[in-house]
């Protein structure tokens, strides 16, 4: 069974600091990371899709780095804005060649102004 | 258009009722997928449509029983369901046929609040 872990569980930040939280997932047998942002009441949005170890990918204020050999990811935000206050989500392939995406229970993100 | 819509946003129904849940998207997407979130845990994969073929049921009871009529509709139609039923039901697609290979991109609707009395 795949476990896919997000750290802290929750998170409340003063706008404009600077944050980051934590996605860890089994190193072995992996394809790809994904990470969603989720706004209430709105879809998940796709944020990244990180494939290679060492990968680093940057969205605005909002960037991720990838370790798939100690199985971690970690994503930033620069400069947080109430705009950013989410749940963020990683989440990670199952086994088998499937396109089950197994996820983590998210990271909720609250910015104040 | 990349949208994944879904209706209705939110469904109220009995134990005893017949209802259904619609999903729709026009990217040309082959993968379509449902899941199921519980509030304070992550959203859980039910169902995967490939090429129009269930690739995928995670074990899901018959009370729950997916369609794909065309590769842009994907309904989830309900019959008997209990109260722990009761959740936010999201469909997604993708790009290729719901694989890992590729690992891309999965696109989310808003997913419909099901209450179950």
């Amino acid at each position: 069974i795949l476990n896919v872990e997000q750290s802290p569980q929750s998170l409340h930040v003063q706008e404009g600091d600077s944050t980051n939280f934590t996605c860890s997932f089994p190193s072995s047998n992996f394809y790809a990371l994904h990470w969603y942002r989720w706004e209430t009441a709105k879809s998940p949005e796709a944020l990244f899709v990180m494939t290679l170890n060492g990968d680093e990918k940057k969205k605005g204020r909002i960037s991720a780095t990838l370790n798939t050999k100690e199985g971690y990811s970690y994503l930033y935000i620069k400069g947080s804005q109430p705009e950013d206050s989410a749940t963020y989500l990683c989440a990670s392939y199952g086994s088998g060649n499937t396109g089950k995406l197994i996820f983590g229970q998210g990271t909720t993100l609250q910015v104040k102004p | 258009d990349t949208e994944v819509t879904q209706t209705p946003k939110h469904l109220v129904m009995g134990m005893t009722n017949k209802k259904s849940l619609k999903c729709e998207q026009h990217m040309g997407h082959r993968a379509m997928y449902w899941y199921k979130q519980k509030a304070k845990k992550p959203p859980e994969l039910m169902f995967v449509y490939s090429y129009e073929k269930l690739s995928i049921n995670e074990s899901v009871p018959s009370r729950f029983s997916p369609e794909c009529p065309n590769s842009s509709l994907l309904n989830l139609h309900l019959h008997a369901l209990q109260p722990e039923d009761s959740a936010l039901y999201l469909c997604a697609s993708s790009q290729e046929a719901g694989t890992r290979e590729l690992g891309d991109e999965q696109f989310f609707g808003p997913g419909t609040r099901l209450t179950v009395l």
